[in-house]
């Protein structure tokens, strides 16, 4: 099956640096690598999302870099906000592209 | 207001007793999807809809069924709940499957 990894579990920044999170896959067939945020008991929301004929996209404040040749792909928040303390999650597609894969999450907490 | 819903957002039930945990989505979205959410698992994929009468497994379909009878529902089935699907449990939708909604939860436990 596929497989969807984080470098870090957990991040902690402080309020207004910039945050960097990391995402290994597996599926070099993947096509379409998405990033949802998850507070605490909501559901994931959608952040941004990348093709794979893309090595970067940015939206506000936040940017993703895709990496194909080592399989990676990171998130990147710009003066993180407390309210960007959440669990991040990347997500891939199958094959098919209609199944996804999500990684295991990274919790990022912004200090004050 | 557009929204996934999910009912019961909690449920506490025995093993071996049929439940059914209802989504509905009002945005007429043609793809929905079903997940599990356990920790250091992260979500795992359970069942998806392509369409109405279209369904497919995921990557842990094993103990659960769906239908998507019509569009804007897809309920989740658990025809002999067993401890190990104690879970939280999202469902989500899409007009396309890389464009997924999320609903709020719901957390089945399963004694």
């Amino acid at each position: 099956g596929e497989s969807v990894g984080l470098h870090l579990p957990t991040l902690s920044v402080q309020e207004g640096d910039n945050s960097i999170i990391n995402c290994a896959y597996s599926n070099s067939a993947s096509d379409y690598f998405i990033w949802y945020k998850q507070e605490s008991g909501k559901g994931p929301q959608f952040i941004i999302d990348i093709r794979s004929n893309m090595d970067k996209r940015q939206g506000q404040r936040v940017t993703v870099l895709l990496n194909k040749t080592v399989k990676h792909l990171s998130l990147q928040i710009a003066a993180t906000q407390p309210g960007d303390s959440a669990v991040y999650f990347c997500a891939e597609n199958s094959n098919t592209g209609n199944q996804f894969y999500f990684g295991t999450g990274t919790s990022l907490t912004v200090i004050p | 207001e557009a929204q996934v819903t999910q009912n019961p957002r909690y449920l506490i039930t025995v093993t071996g007793k049929k439940l059914t945990v209802t989504c509905s989505q009002n945005m007429n979205h043609e793809y929905m999807s079903w997940y599990r959410q356990d920790p250091g698992l992260g979500l795992r994929q359970i069942y998806y809809s392509m369409n109405v009468e279209v369904t497919d497994k995921g990557d842990v379909p094993e103990g659960y069924k769906v239908s998507r009878k019509e569009k804007r529902n897809f309920p989740l089935i658990l025809e002999s709940p067993s401890p190990n699907q104690t879970s939280l449990y999202f469902c989500a939708s899409g007009r396309v499957s890389y464009e997924q909604y999320f609903g709020p939860g719901t957390r089945l436990t399963v004694t």
